[in-house]
C-alpha cells in the first residue's frame, strides 16, 4: 500500500518560515492536499491540488510538489499557525494521509 | 452555510454493528461526493470511505482496513450519508468525521480525473469499541 511520510515535529520562531515535508514514491506524479488541525477541532484544508489555496486561507501558506516530496511552506509563521498538519494524496481509488507533523511556534 | 452533522456514535462491543449518519445542509447535496475520515485517540487521520455523486453512479471506495466490514451509502432526498459498520474491532475506536468532497479542477474549469479534496468537515462522532 502507498505510504506518505512526514516528520513528527517542526519547530519555528514567530515570523520565520516553516517547511513541512511529505515524502512518497513518485509523489510528484500525484496531487497533494494539506490539512491543518488544531487541538479539539476538525481539520481544515489549507492547500489542495499541490499549490491551490482555498478562499480564506492566508497567502503565507503555499505548497509545492516534485519528485518524491511535497512541501507545505508557512511564511511569516504566526502563533495561531501552531497545529498538526497532514498531507494527503490519492493512490488509485483510495486516499492516503501522512502521519502528521506537529508545528510548534 | 455548509454544515455537516454526524450522529450515531457510541460505545459498542467487539463484533457488533453501528450505523453513523451525517446530515448535510447549505449546499446541493446530490452534486457532491461525500466521505468519512477517522482519527483514533491521540493519533493521525485515516481515510475510510468515499461515495461518489449520482452522476458518477454513486460508486463507493474503501480503505483496505475496513473493506468488507463497512458500507457507505447516501440518501439524496434527505441529504444524509451513512456509514454502516459491521464486525467492529477495538482498533475501529476513533472519532469519525464526515466530509464533503470537492473535485479538482484544471485551468479550463474541467474536472481533473476522479480526484478530490475534503473542503468541509463535520465536528465528528466518537465510536468506542470495547467489551
Amino acid at each position: 500500500s502507498y505510504e506518505l511520510t512526514q516528520p513528527p515535529s517542526v519547530s519555528v520562531s514567530p515570523g520565520q518560515t516553516a517547511s513541512i515535508t511529505c515524502s512518497g514514491h513518485s509523489l510528484g506524479d500525484k496531487y497533494v492536499n494539506w490539512y491543518q488541525q488544531k487541538p479539539g477541532q476538525s481539520p481544515v484544508v489549507v492547500i489542495y491540488q499541490d499549490i491551490k489555496r482555498p478562499s480564506g486561507i492566508p497567502a503565507r501558506f503555499s505548497g509545492s510538489n516534485s519528485g518524491n516530496r511535497a512541501t507545505l511552506t508557512i511564511s511569516g509563521t504566526q502563533a495561531w499557525d501552531e497545529a498538526d498538519y497532514y498531507c494527503q494524496a490519492w493512490d488509485g481509488n483510495t486516499a492516503v494521509f501522512g502521519g502528521g507533523t506537529k508545528v510548534t511556534v | 452555510e455548509v454544515q455537516l452533522v454526524e450522529s450515531g456514535g457510541g460505545l459498542v462491543q467487539p463484533g457488533r454493528s453501528l450505523r453513523l449518519s451525517c446530515t448535510a445542509s447549505g449546499f446541493a447535496f446530490g452534486d457532491y461526493a461525500m466521505g468519512w475520515v477517522r482519527q483514533a485517540p491521540g493519533k493521525g487521520l485515516e481515510w475510510v470511505s468515499l461515495i461518489r455523486r449520482k452522476a458518477y453512479g454513486e460508486t463507493t471506495e474503501y480503505a483496505a482496513s475496513v473493506r468488507g466490514r463497512f458500507s457507505i451509502s447516501r440518501d439524496n432526498s434527505k441529504s444524509i450519508v451513512y456509514l454502516q459498520m459491521n464486525s467492529l474491532k477495538t482498533e475501529d475506536t476513533a472519532v469519525y468525521y464526515c466530509t464533503r468532497e470537492m473535485h479538482y479542477y484544471d485551468s479550463s474549469g474541467h474536472h481533473v480525473a476522479d480526484l478530490y479534496y475534503s473542503d468541509y468537515w463535520g465536528q465528528g462522532t466518537l465510536v468506542s469499541v470495547s467489551s
